[in-house]
């Protein structure tokens, strides 16, 4: 089983609507959780953090944690073309130190 | 401000050159990182520098070799590289280690020959 685990896509949504990207890890004692936005041939850029169970907003974005359930999620509303990326889930594997293990990411992509 | 620069932006480089990447940040960050990353795949860790010691070191060949002069400072040293080292490398920052937030410079698309 993969530490971080995120369907690769590509998920593909209609201008305005609701993307819901999903990622599940498999270490209990994990602590912290990041979604990383990356366009392609950049680098990664920090969309959201979580570190407590339940909902986090941020403008469009939302995180979701449910550490019974080991599973991290972020929903975008209205979604808009400039939000076509590979989103990266990040989890602190181990909750010590620095390991931030990444999934493998979902491509989104939003069509007009 | 959440910057960090790394020069150069594109380096090509052949299999006996002897090269080196900066990475630069002036947030007040005592943790710094190297990553690597293929075309369409996650970062990898290469090695992680707190207070400017290194602490983590991910089983990286001997032909990368990380250097922290400073706290705002973090070098990669390249020598005897191979073609399947061609990558994007990237530098990050955080406050300390453990859960803080990772913050990414641009990187350096490195092309070995």
């Amino acid at each position: 089983q993969k530490e971080v685990e995120q369907n690769s896509g590509p998920l593909s949504v209609p201008e305005g609507a609701i993307a819901s990207l999903n990622c599940t890890y498999s270490d209990r004692v994990s602590q912290s959780f990041f979604w990383y936005r990356q366009y392609s041939g950049k680098s990664p850029e920090l969309i959201m953090s979580i570190y407590s169970n339940g909902d986090k907003e941020d403008g469009r974005f939302t995180a979701q944690l449910n550490k019974a359930s080991q599973y991290v999620s972020l929903l975008i509303r209205d979604s808009q073309p400039s939000d076509s990326a590979t989103y990266l889930c990040a989890v602190n594997i181990g909750g010590t130190a620095s390991k931030l293990t990444f999934g493998t990411g979902t491509r989104l992509q939003v069509t007009l | 401000d959440t910057e960090v620069t790394q020069t150069p932006k594109h380096l090509v480089m052949g299999m006996t050159n002897k090269k080196s990447l900066k990475c630069e940040q002036h947030m007040g960050h005592r943790a710094m990182y190297w990553y690597k990353q293929k075309a369409k795949k996650p970062p990898e860790l290469m090695f992680v520098y707190s207070y400017e010691k290194l602490s983590i070191n991910e089983s990286v060949p001997s032909r990368f070799s990380p250097e922290c002069p400073n706290s705002s400072l973090l070098n990669l040293h390249l020598h005897a590289l191979q073609p399947e080292d061609s990558a994007l490398y990237l530098c990050a920052s955080s406050h300390r280690t453990g859960n803080d937030i990772q913050y990414f410079g641009a990187g350096t698309r490195l092309s070995v020959l």
